[in-house]
């Protein structure tokens, strides 16, 4: 079974541009998470995403948006690019809201520099 | 507001010495705690639960709601060990569902 897979993997912005990170769930899961990663920062949440709705949003500015599709994959906006968005950026996800599922699976995470 | 606290960036022990990566929370409700963990150029991936209360790779971790606390033991650090761990507690949201919120993590350096 396939895990929850990210792309791109990696890529160089610079400021003012616009990004988007794509993830795909595993099978079957229908909610997906967005975190961030910067040095020395931890995870910092972003958003959840289940059945298509956005379900929780963290404390980071509208420029972060994204959406979830009817298949489940999820994409993560990003505009007017900062230099402090340097970041590795996680996608995980989960069993849907109504399942009581808390365990997340992540994937290998897209890593953006913004220059 | 839930919050997860662990104090330590980073910390060194020596193989075999007894491990605790500590960790605090902070929630109003009855939490579920975890601490997942991120081996060198591998994913982040679950490591325990406490609803589990099981050891993995030697690891255990008890939830102490007295200290609101959830640290992680093993009694003898191996090599393969080293690695970023994090604390996360899962709390319900108003309206469904659970927000995991994660700690900083510790770095976990074990020397030979």
């Amino acid at each position: 079974e396939a895990g929850v897979t990210q792309s791109p993997t990696h890529l160089i912005k610079t400021r003012g541009q616009q990004v988007t990170l794509r993830c795909s769930p595993i099978s079957g899961h229908t909610s997906v998470y967005w975190y961030q990663q910067a040095l020395g920062l931890g995870l910092q949440f972003l958003l959840w995403y289940d059945e298509g709705e956005e379900r929780n949003r963290g404390n980071f500015p509208p420029r972060f948006s994204g959406r979830q599709f009817p298949n489940y994959s999820s994409e993560l906006n990003v505009n007017a690019l900062e230099l402090e968005d340097s970041a590795l950026y996680l996608c995980a996800s989960s069993l849907g809201l109504y399942s009581g599922a808390n365990v997340l699976t992540f994937g290998a995470g897209s890593r953006l520099t913004v220059l | 507001a839930q919050r997860v606290t662990q104090p330590e960036k980073l910390l060194s022990v020596f193989k075999g010495a007894p491990v605790e990566l500590k960790c605090n929370y902070s929630y109003s409700g009855s939490p579920e705690l975890f601490w997942y963990v991120q081996y060198s150029r591998q994913r982040l991936q679950l490591l325990l639960r406490h609803i589990s209360r099981e050891s993995i790779k030697g690891f255990t971790a008890d939830l102490n709601k007295g200290e609101t606390s959830f640290h992680l033991k093993k009694p003898f650090a191996q090599e393969e060990d080293s690695a970023m761990y994090y604390c996360a507690l899962s709390g319900r949201l108003t309206g469904g569902g659970n927000k995991l919120t994660f700690g900083t993590g510790t770095q976990l350096k074990v020397e030979l």
